[in-house]
Protein backbone atom coordinates (compact mmCIF):
# COMPACT_ATOMS: atom_id res chain seq x y z
CA UNK A 1 0.00 0.00 0.00
CA UNK A 2 1.15 3.57 -0.78
CA UNK A 3 2.22 5.84 1.97
CA UNK A 4 1.45 9.86 2.59
CA UNK A 5 2.29 10.99 -0.75
CA UNK A 6 2.76 14.35 -1.20
CA UNK A 7 3.77 16.91 -4.37
CA UNK A 8 6.17 18.70 -4.98
CA UNK A 9 8.57 17.52 -3.13
CA UNK A 10 11.27 20.57 -3.67
CA UNK A 11 10.06 23.90 -5.29
CA UNK A 12 11.59 27.88 -5.65
CA UNK A 13 9.27 30.47 -5.15
CA UNK A 14 9.97 34.33 -5.00
CA UNK A 15 8.40 36.83 -2.06
CA UNK A 16 5.05 37.65 -2.81
CA UNK A 17 4.12 34.74 -4.90
CA UNK A 18 1.73 31.87 -3.99
CA UNK A 19 2.31 28.42 -3.14
CA UNK A 20 0.33 25.26 -3.16
CA UNK A 21 1.45 21.79 -1.52
CA UNK A 22 -0.71 18.40 -1.59
CA UNK A 23 -1.40 15.82 -0.05
CA UNK A 24 -2.76 12.47 -0.33
CA UNK A 25 -3.31 10.15 3.19
CA UNK A 26 -3.13 6.51 3.08
CA UNK A 27 -5.74 4.80 1.69
CA UNK A 28 -8.64 4.88 4.64
CA UNK A 29 -7.46 7.74 6.05
CA UNK A 30 -9.72 10.59 6.74
CA UNK A 31 -7.81 12.65 9.34
CA UNK A 32 -5.19 15.27 7.57
CA UNK A 33 -2.58 17.42 9.10
CA UNK A 34 -0.33 19.80 7.87
CA UNK A 35 2.85 20.76 9.96
CA UNK A 36 6.01 23.02 8.96
CA UNK A 37 9.23 22.35 9.69
CA UNK A 38 12.18 25.29 9.79
CA UNK A 39 15.37 23.76 9.58
CA UNK A 40 16.75 23.19 12.98
CA UNK A 41 13.51 23.43 14.46
CA UNK A 42 10.74 20.70 15.41
CA UNK A 43 7.59 20.65 13.13
CA UNK A 44 4.74 22.94 13.82
CA UNK A 45 0.85 22.18 13.76
CA UNK A 46 -0.85 24.08 10.86
CA UNK A 47 -4.02 22.58 10.38
CA UNK A 48 -5.98 19.09 10.99
CA UNK A 49 -8.73 18.35 8.79
CA UNK A 50 -11.12 15.34 9.64
CA UNK A 51 -14.31 14.72 7.14
CA UNK A 52 -13.21 17.47 5.11
CA UNK A 53 -13.76 20.02 7.61
CA UNK A 54 -11.33 21.87 9.74
CA UNK A 55 -10.63 20.53 13.26
CA UNK A 56 -7.81 22.66 14.82
CA UNK A 57 -5.67 25.29 13.66
CA UNK A 58 -1.99 26.44 15.20
CA UNK A 59 -0.78 30.09 15.24
CA UNK A 60 -0.17 30.32 11.58
CA UNK A 61 -1.30 33.92 10.08
CA UNK A 62 -4.25 33.92 7.43
CA UNK A 63 -1.93 33.82 4.56
CA UNK A 64 -2.28 30.10 5.13
CA UNK A 65 -5.18 27.94 4.16
CA UNK A 66 -6.08 24.32 3.51
CA UNK A 67 -8.59 22.21 2.33
CA UNK A 68 -9.79 18.37 2.21
CA UNK A 69 -11.73 16.93 -1.00
CA UNK A 70 -14.18 13.97 -0.86
CA UNK A 71 -11.37 11.49 -1.54
CA UNK A 72 -9.91 12.91 2.02
CA UNK A 73 -6.48 14.35 -0.33
CA UNK A 74 -5.70 17.84 0.83
CA UNK A 75 -3.94 20.94 -0.47
CA UNK A 76 -2.29 23.66 1.70
CA UNK A 77 -2.02 27.00 -0.09
CA UNK A 78 0.52 29.87 1.35
CA UNK A 79 -0.12 33.42 -0.19
CA UNK A 80 2.54 36.37 -0.19
CA UNK A 81 5.12 34.46 0.45
CA UNK A 82 7.67 35.90 3.25
CA UNK A 83 11.76 34.58 3.02
CA UNK A 84 10.37 33.07 6.88
CA UNK A 85 7.74 30.96 4.92
CA UNK A 86 11.12 28.66 3.58
CA UNK A 87 10.88 25.24 5.27
CA UNK A 88 9.98 21.81 5.35
CA UNK A 89 6.40 21.35 5.02
CA UNK A 90 5.03 17.95 6.44
CA UNK A 91 1.97 16.09 5.95
CA UNK A 92 0.53 13.08 7.80
CA UNK A 93 -2.95 10.82 8.26
CA UNK A 94 -4.29 9.18 10.29
CA UNK A 95 -6.90 6.33 10.37
CA UNK A 96 -9.63 8.19 12.76
CA UNK A 97 -8.31 11.65 13.23
CA UNK A 98 -7.67 10.59 16.91
CA UNK A 99 -4.06 9.61 17.56
CA UNK A 100 -3.43 6.34 18.03
CA UNK A 101 -0.03 5.28 16.57
CA UNK A 102 -1.64 5.55 13.63
CA UNK A 103 -0.59 8.54 11.95
CA UNK A 104 2.07 8.53 9.62
CA UNK A 105 3.97 11.26 7.81
CA UNK A 106 4.81 12.25 4.10
CA UNK A 107 8.27 12.91 3.14
CA UNK A 108 7.51 16.48 2.83
CA UNK A 109 7.71 19.76 0.63
CA UNK A 110 10.78 21.55 0.82
CA UNK A 111 9.86 25.25 0.11
CA UNK A 112 12.27 27.64 -0.26
CA UNK A 113 11.73 31.24 -0.76
CA UNK A 114 14.08 33.76 -2.65
CA UNK B 1 1.77 28.46 26.28
CA UNK B 2 1.80 25.13 25.88
CA UNK B 3 6.08 23.64 25.15
CA UNK B 4 8.43 20.74 24.57
CA UNK B 5 11.65 21.08 26.01
CA UNK B 6 14.67 18.55 24.78
CA UNK B 7 18.05 18.18 25.77
CA UNK B 8 20.73 17.97 24.97
CA UNK B 9 20.43 19.75 21.34
CA UNK B 10 23.28 17.63 20.15
CA UNK B 11 25.20 14.34 21.14
CA UNK B 12 28.21 12.89 19.72
CA UNK B 13 29.23 9.40 20.55
CA UNK B 14 31.25 6.60 19.58
CA UNK B 15 29.59 3.43 18.78
CA UNK B 16 28.84 1.13 21.51
CA UNK B 17 28.52 3.71 23.89
CA UNK B 18 24.67 4.32 25.71
CA UNK B 19 23.07 7.56 25.28
CA UNK B 20 19.67 8.95 27.24
CA UNK B 21 17.58 11.95 25.56
CA UNK B 22 15.54 13.88 28.01
CA UNK B 23 12.08 15.20 26.98
CA UNK B 24 10.46 17.45 29.51
CA UNK B 25 6.80 19.40 28.62
CA UNK B 26 4.54 21.73 30.10
CA UNK B 27 0.74 20.87 27.75
CA UNK B 28 -2.51 21.85 29.20
CA UNK B 29 -4.08 19.17 27.42
CA UNK B 30 -2.28 16.07 27.80
CA UNK B 31 -2.91 12.62 26.22
CA UNK B 32 0.13 10.87 24.94
CA UNK B 33 3.98 11.41 24.41
CA UNK B 34 5.43 10.29 21.04
CA UNK B 35 9.26 9.55 20.40
CA UNK B 36 9.88 9.60 16.70
CA UNK B 37 13.42 9.49 14.79
CA UNK B 38 14.09 11.78 11.94
CA UNK B 39 16.81 11.32 9.66
CA UNK B 40 16.38 13.21 6.33
CA UNK B 41 12.38 14.58 5.77
CA UNK B 42 9.19 12.04 7.36
CA UNK B 43 9.60 11.60 10.89
CA UNK B 44 9.33 7.71 11.85
CA UNK B 45 7.02 6.51 14.87
CA UNK B 46 9.26 4.93 17.50
CA UNK B 47 6.84 4.95 20.65
CA UNK B 48 3.92 6.04 22.03
CA UNK B 49 3.70 6.29 26.06
CA UNK B 50 0.22 7.65 27.98
CA UNK B 51 1.32 5.64 31.66
CA UNK B 52 3.47 6.33 33.92
CA UNK B 53 6.07 4.30 34.60
CA UNK B 54 5.94 1.50 32.08
CA UNK B 55 8.60 1.10 30.14
CA UNK B 56 8.81 0.76 26.13
CA UNK B 57 11.19 -1.51 24.67
CA UNK B 58 11.71 -2.06 20.85
CA UNK B 59 15.31 -3.94 20.83
CA UNK B 60 17.64 -1.09 21.46
CA UNK B 61 15.70 1.56 22.21
CA UNK B 62 13.46 1.77 25.18
CA UNK B 63 11.34 5.04 26.92
CA UNK B 64 9.93 5.63 29.91
CA UNK B 65 7.34 8.05 31.00
CA UNK B 66 6.66 10.14 34.63
CA UNK B 67 3.73 12.16 33.90
CA UNK B 68 3.75 13.44 37.98
CA UNK B 69 7.11 15.21 36.71
CA UNK B 70 6.38 15.84 33.63
CA UNK B 71 9.25 14.36 31.26
CA UNK B 72 10.12 11.23 29.51
CA UNK B 73 13.37 9.55 28.46
CA UNK B 74 14.54 7.75 25.48
CA UNK B 75 17.35 5.33 25.78
CA UNK B 76 19.81 4.01 23.14
CA UNK B 77 22.21 0.96 24.21
CA UNK B 78 24.91 -0.14 21.95
CA UNK B 79 24.63 2.91 19.99
CA UNK B 80 25.23 1.94 15.77
CA UNK B 81 26.44 4.45 13.30
CA UNK B 82 22.43 4.32 11.89
CA UNK B 83 21.04 5.66 14.74
CA UNK B 84 22.27 8.83 14.01
CA UNK B 85 19.40 10.94 13.50
CA UNK B 86 17.44 14.16 15.02
CA UNK B 87 15.07 12.83 17.76
CA UNK B 88 12.14 14.56 18.08
CA UNK B 89 9.99 14.29 21.41
CA UNK B 90 6.10 15.09 20.88
CA UNK B 91 3.28 15.65 22.91
CA UNK B 92 -0.28 14.76 21.69
CA UNK B 93 -2.67 17.56 22.57
CA UNK B 94 -5.76 16.82 23.59
CA UNK B 95 -8.37 13.65 21.08
CA UNK B 96 -7.14 14.98 17.90
CA UNK B 97 -3.86 14.84 15.45
CA UNK B 98 -2.20 17.59 17.05
CA UNK B 99 1.38 16.91 17.95
CA UNK B 100 3.78 19.78 19.97
CA UNK B 101 7.05 18.99 18.94
CA UNK B 102 10.18 19.73 20.77
CA UNK B 103 13.64 21.09 19.05
CA UNK B 104 14.80 17.64 18.76
CA UNK B 105 18.07 16.03 19.64
CA UNK B 106 20.53 15.55 16.92
CA UNK B 107 22.90 12.51 17.59
CA UNK B 108 25.71 11.64 15.66
CA UNK B 109 27.41 8.44 16.56
CA UNK B 110 30.95 7.75 15.03
CA UNK B 111 32.75 4.73 14.36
Amino acid sequence: DAGVTQSPTHLIKTRGQQVTLRCSPISGHKSVSWYQQVLGQGPQFIFQYYEKEERGRGNFPDRFSARQFPNYSSELNVNALLLGDSALYLCASSSTGTFRNTIYFGEGSWLTVV
Amino acid sequence: EDKVVQSPLSLVVHEGDTVTLNCSYEVTNFRSLLWYKQEKKAPTFLFMLTSSGIEKKSGRLSSILDKKELFSILNITATQTGDSAVYLCAVEWGNTDKLIFGTGTRLQVFP
